[in-house]
């Protein structure tokens, strides 16, 4: 069955750059069927977007979010990344890696499912 | 951006009985290729990730027990737990994937009273 895992630092300090991985296994990163996603939720919050990627390259980004992210995929290592700089408190969160499910004309947008056990990134000086 | 409500923000409700949680946005989420509305519901117990229940607004993900349904269509969705079990005390997420950028309700705590 398919997992995932998120890994990074724990705590990241302001202004400095956010980068964390996600491992899937039990499937492969270069399926057809799928996007790969990352969310946040600060604590005690709800949940919020942050972006997509298929394995090719594409990706779809939070326009509140985008001048500071980017996915990137390394196929080899069934691995996606996530990059957020220039972060600040407001950045805090437990961030999450999802498969995101492709259907015809979905262009990133989709559910998520399964989603890994999210990793608390702390940003703090 | 698609503003996603959800209502009430926390519900209480007895073992073995109906529970029912309410999510509107702030249009319509109908994808009209295949005539279905664009909503997902997630479940999320305290120190876990949330788990799809529901996507496409009422098509239940392999797994999911049968007391979750989802319905409605067009701005209104709900989802309703047909008898409330222990193990379903959580926080209730929609999440709408018509259009970017995706987009949250603010979630639903349900507990046992």
């Amino acid at each position: 069955q398919l997992q995932l895992q998120e890994s990074g630092p724990g705590l990241v300090k302001p202004s400095e750059t956010l980068s964390l991985t996600c491992t899937v296994s039990g499937g492969s990163i270069s399926s057809s069927d799928s996007y790969w996603g990352w969310i946040r939720q600060p604590p005690g919050k709800g949940l919020e977007w942050i972006g997509t990627m298929f394995y090719s390259g594409s990706t779809y980004y939070n326009p509140s979010l985008k001048s500071r992210v980017t996915m990137s995929v390394d196929t080899s290592k069934n691995q996606f990344s996530l990059k957020l700089t220039s972060v600040t408190a407001a950045d805090t969160a437990v961030y999450y890696c999802a498969r995101v499910p492709l259907y015809s004309g979905s262009f990133g947008k989709s559910w998520f499912g399964p989603w890994g056990q999210g990793t608390l990134v702390t940003v703090s000086s | 951006d698609i503003v996603m409500t959800q209502s009430p923000d926390s519900l209480a409700v007895s073992l073995g009985e109906r529970a029912t949680i309410n999510c509107k946005s702030s249009q319509s989420v109908l994808y009209s290729s295949n005539n279905k509305n664009s909503l997902a519901w997630y479940q999320q117990k305290p120190g876990q990730p949330p788990k799809v229940l529901i996507y496409w607004a009422s098509t239940r993900e392999s797994g999911v027990p049968d007391r979750f349904s989802g319905s409605g269509s067009g701005t209104d969705f709900t989802l309703t737990i047909s008898s409330l079990q222990a193990e379903d005390v959580a926080v209730y997420y929609c999440q709408q994937y018509y259009s970017s950028p995706l987009t949250f309700g603010q979630g639903t705590r349900l507990e046992i009273k």
